[in-house]
């Protein structure tokens, strides 16, 4: 099945600093959502832009989303240790299709 | 309110074995997902179950099948078990438009000898 890439691979950076992971898609979409991970276990739910948003802001979380270019970003600001998990973007291509997942980012927050 | 809720959380399966795992979905939520996510990889879709009835289907075999109870709650069977079956399998809860979030469980983690 089609997937979002995410980019980079693996992220990381110093405590306080920026974070930024993009994502590519490629056919269009109903909306893309960004999700965390932590260790392997459930994710979490971050935030979810529809195809008419071109960005949206959830705490210290902004997204944008290009559909030109099929592509979004994810910037967590003044990173923190606990920032530190896999994240991934996914799209619905319709309002009935499931969610297809890119292989994620590891970001490593470091103290 | 309980989120969505997995069970096993581990569960070790040898070769040529069946197992079932299940989950709970958040509660109001009608529609449930159950994806496969190998290591280092992202979670990919199986299959999504809603009224009772598989609804849409992942590119896997016939050998992943499932269930709905009319309580939303979801299992998700797999036979004669193969190595490449060991992964995180997850559950995800939704309403019925899936353009809308999904609450996933924790996963129960299952590991095939």
């Amino acid at each position: 099945s089609q997937q979002g890439e995410e980019d980079p691979q693996a992220l990381s950076i110093q405590e306080g600093e920026n974070a930024t992971m993009n994502c590519s898609y490629k056919t269009s979409i109903n909306n893309l959502q960004w999700y965390r991970q932590n260790s392997g276990r459930g994710l979490v739910h971050l935030i979810l832009i529809r195809s008419n948003e071109r960005e949206k802001h959830s705490g210290r979380l902004r997204v944008t989303l290009d559909t030109s270019k099929k592509s979004s970003s994810l910037l967590i600001t003044a990173s923190r240790a606990a920032d530190t998990a896999s994240y991934f973007c996914a799209t619905a291509y319709s309002g009935n299709t499931p969610l297809v997942f890119g292989k994620g980012t590891r970001l490593s927050v470091i103290a | 309110d309980a989120g969505v809720t997995q069970s096993p959380t581990h569960l070790i399966k040898t070769r040529g074995q069946q197992v079932t795992l299940r989950c709970s979905p958040k509660s109001g939520h009608d529609t449930v997902s159950w994806y496969q996510q190998a290591l280092g990889q992202g979670p990919q879709f199986i299959f999504q179950y809603y009224e009772e009835e598989e609804r849409q289907r992942g590119n896997f075999p016939d050998r992943f099948s499932g269930h709905q109870y009319p309580n939303y709650s979801s299992e998700l069977n797999v036979n004669a078990l193969l190595l490449g079956d060991s992964a995180l399998y997850l559950c995800a809860s939704s309403l019925v438009a899936m353009n809308t979030e999904a609450f996933f469980g924790q996963g129960t983690r299952l590991t095939v000898v």
